[in-house]
């Protein structure tokens, strides 16, 4: 069984500049979740998709957006990027069409802005 | 609004001793899970253990346990005989079938000590 993987495991970027983050989802699981953890706080929900739609939705702006593929891999991509988007950010998949149960979690992105 | 309140951000406890991590939460749902997770200097999110609100059985892994008491809506965590590979930040976490995603406490990093 393959678990949750993403990439790139660091990347770097400039205030206003665009980034693309990818997400493996657990063999077998449907749906991906996608969450943001600011250094020392807990992590915050993004968004959810399940079988390529967006599912629910977190308190973020519209630049933050998402996809998701036919094999439940999915992408976070975030416009004019601003300094405080520097986090880690962590994809989560589970089966269920509302990821009811357990989220498992990958290794994180970590990006920072600068 | 669901919301999540971890009162003790450290806490330190000797090897093969017994600590207890507190957890308490809002809302005026009735369905819900719950949830403690774990997460490593490695950035691993790890799932330690899961509650459902409408069991009254408090749930147990091996050293981990909980106290669950749901009219105080509170969720601690009991981590019998610690070792050293306990050290970790650990987050309490919310959902309900409807929201559809996690909502994480601040986090409280626990240290064993040798």
């Amino acid at each position: 069984e393959t678990g949750v993987t993403q990439s790139p495991t660091h990347l770097i970027k400039t205030r206003g500049q665009q980034v693309t983050l990818r997400c493996s989802s657990q063999s077998g699981h449907n749906t991906v979740s996608w969450y943001q953890q600011a250094l020392g706080q807990g992590p915050q929900f993004i968004f959810q998709y399940y079988r390529e739609e967006e599912n629910g939705r977190g308190n973020f702006p519209p630049r933050f957006s998402g996809l998701q593929f036919p094999n439940y891999s999915s992408e976070l991509n975030v416009n004019a990027l601003e300094l405080d988007d520097s986090a880690l950010y962590l994809c989560a998949s589970s089966l269920g069409d509302r990821g009811l149960g357990e989220q498992f979690f990958g290794p994180g992105t970590r990006l920072t802005v600068l | 609004a669901q919301t999540v309140t971890q009162s003790q951000p450290e806490m330190s406890v000797q090897e093969a001793e017994t600590v207890t991590l507190s957890c308490t939460y809002d809302t005026s749902e009735s369905n819900y899970y719950l949830f403690w997770y774990k997460q490593p200097p490695s950035r691993q999110m790890i799932l330690v253990i899961r509650q459902e609100a409408y069991k009254q059985q408090n749930a147990t892994e091996n050293r981990f346990s909980v106290n669950f008491q749901k009219a105080a809506k509170s969720f601690s965590l009991k981590i019998s005989d610690s070792q050293l590979g306990d050290t970790a930040m650990y987050f309490c976490a919310f959902m309900t079938p409807r929201a559809r995603q996690l909502t994480f406490g601040s986090g409280t990093q626990l240290t064993v000590l040798p």
